[in-house]
């Protein structure tokens, strides 16, 4: 069965700097999709970034990047000159390349951001 | 108005109670989920529908079900409540065309308190 795992409960930045989030996960496919959802108070669940298992390049969403290491099964995100508003909660999620639409979320990290 | 709408937004009920929780897309998606989200779990899936006639179980579907009334409309119910239902649950959609890559979209939540 696929997992996913975010090691960080917690994390906090200084605004302006950077932060990364950790996650890894399990799977014995080889084509599927990796994402990071952020969840502000609100309660919204907003799609920050999305990476596909055969692309080398990480993807890249102005500020948000990825550091996607398919053979360590890692798929870090990257918050470069954090701001207020990135304050949340992070999930990464899985989806395998079927038709069924299923995600794998991980535990989530909260990020904090400090003025 | 949101693409996604989850009815009741908040909701506190009393133990072996009958309660079901709403949703409804206007993005024209066949697929759609339930989710359950836990502190330190992330989200989990309850139960997926790819339309009318076609309801899966998820990973943690025992004390739910669901009915699919309308392409446009998945309603979740917990035929008797019990306090570990306590959760913020979600419901989302994604579309059948595309790649596993497909966003899905999400509702608001319903915050459910079971006491």
């Amino acid at each position: 069965a696929q997992t996913v795992t975010q090691s960080q409960p917690e994390m906090s930045v200084q605004e302006a700097e950077t932060v990364t989030l950790s996650c890894t996960y399990d799977t014995s496919e080889s084509d599927y999709y990796l994402f990071w959802y952020k969840q502000p108070p609100s309660r919204q669940m907003i799609l920050v970034i999305r990476q596909e298992a055969y692309k080398q390049q990480n993807a890249t969403e102005n500020r948000f990047s990825v550091n996607f290491q398919k053979a360590a099964k890692s798929f870090s995100l990257k918050i470069s000159d954090s701001q207020l508003g990135d304050a949340a909660m992070y999930f990464c999620a899985y989806r395998v390349s079927s038709n069924t639409g299923k995600l794998i979320f991980g535990q989530g990290t909260t990020l904090q951001v400090k003025p | 108005d949101a693409d996604v709408t989850q009815t009741p937004r908040n909701r506190i009920t009393k133990t072996g109670k009958r309660i079901m929780l709403e949703c409804s897309q206007t993005k024209g998606h066949d697929r759609m989920y339930w989710y359950r989200q836990d502190p330190g779990l992330g989200l989990r899936l309850i139960y997926y529908s790819f339309d009318v006639k076609d309801i899966n179980k998820g990973e943690i579907s025992d004390g739910y079900s669901v009915s699919r009334q309308a392409q446009a409309k998945f309603s979740l119910s917990l035929e008797s409540a019990i306090p570990n239902q306590t959760a913020l649950y979600f419901c989302a959609t994604s579309d059948r065309t595309g790649t596993g890559g497909t966003e899905a979209f999400f509702g608001q939540g319903t915050r459910l308190t079971v006491v």
